[in-house]
């Protein structure tokens, strides 16, 4: 059955580099029928899509996170991540990864990296 | 971006009632709006995919209805398990944008 973890450092410094990567389970990443996203969950707040990634390595980001943001794949671990540079308090969030169909919505979801910025 | 507006943010009701959320997108999104459950400490979960079609093993009480710019998602009897917050969600266009939820809770 497909899963997804998220791991990574809970605690980042202000201006340091966010990274969290997430194992997939049950599913190849380079299966061209999904994408890779990244979506994230300030405590108490809605949802916020950063950027996904295609089995290619193609990404598209959100315009919010644009400048900041990375996200790649690892086939040969079936894993991809997550990098956010220059990171505030404003950072801090529920990080999960989720898998979305290529037509359609998204169906599998991480249970979340909490992630503070302080220092 | 798209913008969601989800109404009503919170909304209280007892089991067995019959309960409306609903979600408008800023722009045509044809069938494009997907609903997710969340409860505490815990990830969303796919309810309703393409407006109305329901995920697999997601009671039928659960409804989703609408296609442009206004959607529905209905629970027709209240369960204990429903109460938690409810979020629809637009993929007609980068980025995907989420509504900003509906908490439904026990009256």
């Amino acid at each position: 059955q497909v899963q997804l973890q998220e791991s990574g450092p809970g605690l980042v410094k202000p201006s340091q580099t966010l990274s969290l990567t997430c194992s997939v389970s049950g599913v190849s990443i380079s299966n061209q029928l999904y994408f890779w996203n990244w979506i994230r969950q300030p405590a108490g707040k809605g949802l916020e899509w950063i950027g996904r990634i295609y089995p290619g390595g193609y990404t598209n980001y959100s315009s919010s996170f644009k400048s900041r943001v990375t996200i790649s794949l690892d086939r040969t671990r079936n894993q991809f991540s997550l990098r956010l540079n220059s990171v505030t308090a404003a950072d801090t969030a529920l990080y999960y990864c989720v898998r979305k169909k290529a037509r359609g919505y998204l169906d599998y979801w991480g249970q979340g990296a909490l992630v503070t910025v302080s220092s | 971006d798209i913008q969601m507006t989800q109404f009503p943010s919170s909304l209280s009701a007892s089991v067995g009632d019959r309960v409306t959320i609903s979600c408008q997108a800023s722009q045509g999104i044809a069938k494009n709006l997907n609903w997710y459950q969340q409860k505490p400490g815990k990830a969303p979960k796919p309810l309703i995919y393409d407006a109305s079609t329901l995920e697999t093993g997601v009671p039928s009480r659960f409804r989703g209805s609408g296609s442009g710019t206004d959607f529905t998602l209905t629970i027709s009897s209240l369960q204990p398990e429903d109460f938690a917050t409810y979020y629809c969600q637009q993929c007609e266009d980068l980025p995907y944008t989420f509504g900003r939820g509906t908490k439904l809770d026990i009256k």
